[in-house]
């Protein structure tokens, strides 16, 4: 079975500074997709970065860019120039066949 | 339409009722999953369609959870007899097809009173 593991529950950063959320995963598959999802408190799940396995470059979204370690099975994400919307709790997935969560982390945002 | 629909966007009911979610999907996503989040928790997968058929049905938690989608467009997720341990947010999601990326609605807060 897959599993996705976000071992920071919450996250504080400095407006204007940068913050790195921290992702593994366990899959026995080669092929997959890992996404980074936003969910502000009005519960809206928003898609952040999208990345598929098979792809060695990393993607990048504006501020928003990953780190992304197949062989470690290690899926970070980036959030530079951090700004007050930014302040969300942020899920790592795995997608093969369907998307599976991890438990989210709480980045907070400080002015 | 241009996002996910899901109605209503809260439901309080007595426990022991039954009650229905709908899910409008974008139109032409053949894919659409059904999951739930409890308070502070993270993301439970329910069920997944592709077209009106349901290839993975896995995370439905009791026979008094059931789901079925029509013409490829909408789909319904149908609690029988309620219990208050089923309060949670139900969010749907679509995609052109699985894998590509999941357009959210903004869920039904369900509360069982």
């Amino acid at each position: 079975a897959q599993t996705v593991t976000q071992s920071q529950p919450e996250m504080s950063v400095q407006e204007a500074e940068t913050v790195t959320l921290s992702c593994t995963y366990d899959t026995s598959e080669s092929d997959y997709y890992l996404f980074w999802y936003k969910q502000p408190p009005s519960r809206q799940m928003i898609l952040v970065i999208r990345q598929e396995a098979y792809k060695q470059q990393n993607a990048t979204e504006n501020r928003f860019s990953v780190n992304f370690q197949k062989a470690a099975k290690s899926f970070s994400l980036k959030i530079s120039d951090s700004q007050l919307g930014d302040a969300a709790m942020y899920f790592c997935a795995y997608s093969w066949g369907k998307l599976q969560f991890g438990a989210g982390t709480q980045v907070v945002v400080t002015p | 339409g241009a996002g996910v629909s899901q109605s209503p966007s809260n439901k309080v009911t007595e426990k022991g009722k039954d009650v229905e979610l709908r899910c409008d999907p974008i139109s032409g996503h053949t894919a659409l999953y059904w999951y739930r989040q409890s308070l502070g928790q993270g993301l439970e997968f329910l069920i997944y369609f592709q077209g009106n058929s349901a290839p993975d049905k896995s995370g439905l938690p009791s026979d008094r959870f059931s789901a079925e989608r029509t013409g490829g467009s909408v789909s319904t997720l149908t609690i029988q007899r309620t219990q208050q341990e089923d309060s949670a947010v139900y969010l749907c999601a679509s995609s052109p097809d699985k894998d590509y990326g999941y357009t959210f609605g903004s869920g039904t807060r369900l509360t069982v009173v």
